[in-house]
């Protein structure tokens, strides 16, 4: 099966821990992406990763990092929670070029409590 | 303010019925744009693109694209209980796809019996 991947589901822990959520993808793409997705269901891009290029949303706290080994896998890492943090990370892949769709794993539930 | 503004925030349609949704960006380095499709617990998931004015149809799907006054629209032709769900546009500029999808806040979608 071809598509994204992400671990864990949910995940709930506690301010102050650190925490990381794994992607993967098996569709062959050169870019991948990591979004928040809040309450109130609005979708913010965070980082994006391309041939070893990682841009980062100038919005996203430096306590969050990706870290990819491969250009099918990019995970990212929250090295102190913080509630504010709560939310659903989707993971997203895709061709390179203008015209290219974005594929999205299923997201991952942080809860900070 | 939101680069991508989407109307209505909600909309209930019979069962059979044309749903129309409305998507308007206030930045015109925007010329790419998707309609994305997010049931609860899952991944968004593109339900169509248009990159040039006027119309595309894909099955019972239409999007409407106006680049001189940055709207772009969605119908739903005929619609089924499994449409019922959080509608996303999405934008993107020229040579930046690196940077990532700038959505808009949605529009839920409810069909009823």
């Amino acid at each position: 099966e071809t598509a994204v991947f992400q671990t864990p589901n949910y995940h709930v822990t506690q301010v102050g821990n650190e925490v990381s959520f794994n992607c993967k993808q098996t569709l062959g793409h050169d870019t991948m992406y990591w979004y928040k997705q809040d309450s109130k269901k609005l979708l913010k891009i965070m980082f994006s990763y391309n041939n070893k290029q990682l841009i980062v949303n100038e919005t996203v706290p430096r306590r969050f990092s990706p870290q990819s080994s491969d250009k099918a896998h990019l995970n990212l890492r929250i090295k102190s929670v913080e509630p504010e943090d709560s939310a659903v990370y989707l993971c997203a892949s895709s061709e390179q070029g203008n015209y290219a769709e974005q594929f999205f794993g299923p997201g991952t539930r942080l809860t900070v409590l | 303010q939101q680069k991508v503004q989407q109307s209505p925030e909600s909309l209930s349609v019979p069962e059979g019925g044309m749903a129309s949704l409305n998507c308007t960006s206030s930045d015109r380095n925007f010329q790419y744009f998707w309609w994305y499709r997010q049931h609860s617990g899952e991944g968004p998931k593109a339900l169509m693109s248009i990159f040039s004015d006027g119309d595309k149809k894909e099955g019972r799907f239409t999007a409407h694209l106006n680049k001189a006054s940055l709207h772009v629209s969605l119908h739903i032709r005929d619609s089924q209980p499994s449409d019922s769900a959080l509608y996303f546009c999405a934008a993107s500029e020229h040579n930046n796809y690196a940077q990532g999808l700038t959505f808009g806040l949605g529009t839920r979608v409810s069909v009823f019996p």
